[in-house]
């Protein structure tokens, strides 16, 4: 079965750079979540996006800006990069035809040097 | 804002043993979410429980929602090695926004 696509899978950056990451869901999943992940630490809701629409906002500072197209995929533009940014950044999707349950992709690594 | 915590952080048992994950919620949410992850991997579902005491089975590894007491628990029975990663009860806040606990990492001695 299709699974959540994300690019690119590690991205390494310098500091002030800006980065921009993808996310494609589930065919047919209406519903984009993203997540940050720092190590050792549970995964922190960023913003979410329903019918192309912003649904939820969680803490996404202001430097970075998501979106989500036509098509249903969704970008992560993340601008004036700090070290502290290094994380995994987790992308799901989601639909209530399917109970909202969120299957995650495998990730993107970023690390800021 | 809906508050998610997870005891133990840390759990270490032996092969064979019964153990119990809690996962406590500090306002409404009528859904509760467990997952697994691998160190540098993605998050997997595990269980989605809907109602109050909704109980779902897979293997060795049960999970229950109290939304009374706003507790769900992850009960391993007979652990075994395969079963050692982080586990995540998450609650709904929110239309489109989940919390994370803060998650419990196992680690089953052979």
């Amino acid at each position: 079965a299709a699974g959540v696509i994300q690019s690119p899978r590690h991205l390494i950056k310098e500091k002030r750079e800006t980065a921009t990451l993808k996310c494609y869901p589930i065919p047919r999943h209406d519903t984009v979540y993203w997540y940050q992940q720092g190590p050792g630490q549970d995964p922190q809701f960023l913003i979410s996006f329903y019918e192309k629409m912003q649904s939820d906002k969680g803490s996404i500072p202001d430097r970075f800006s998501a979106q989500q197209f036509s098509d249903y995929h969704s970008e992560l533009n993340m601008s004036s990069l700090e070290l502290g940014d290094s994380a995994l950044y987790f992308c799901a999707s989601s639909s209530e035809v399917f109970g909202n349950e969120q299957f995650f992709g495998p990730g993107t690594r970023l690390t800021v040097l | 804002e809906l508050k998610v915590e997870q005891n133990p952080l840390f759990l270490s048992m032996q092969e064979g043993k019964n153990y119990t994950i809690y996962c406590n919620y500090s306002t409404t949410s009528d859904r509760l979410y467990w997952y697994r992850q691998d160190p540098g991997k993605s998050l997997e579902s595990l269980f989605v429980l809907l109602s109050n005491g909704a109980v779902k089975q897979e293997g060795r590894l049960m999970a229950s929602l109290d939304t009374k007491a706003r507790l769900s628990t992850l009960h391993i029975t007979a652990a075994v090695h395969d079963l050692s990663a982080t586990y995540f009860c998450a609650g709904h806040s929110g239309t489109y926004k989940y919390i994370f606990g803060t998650g419990t990492r196992l680690k089953v001695l052979a």
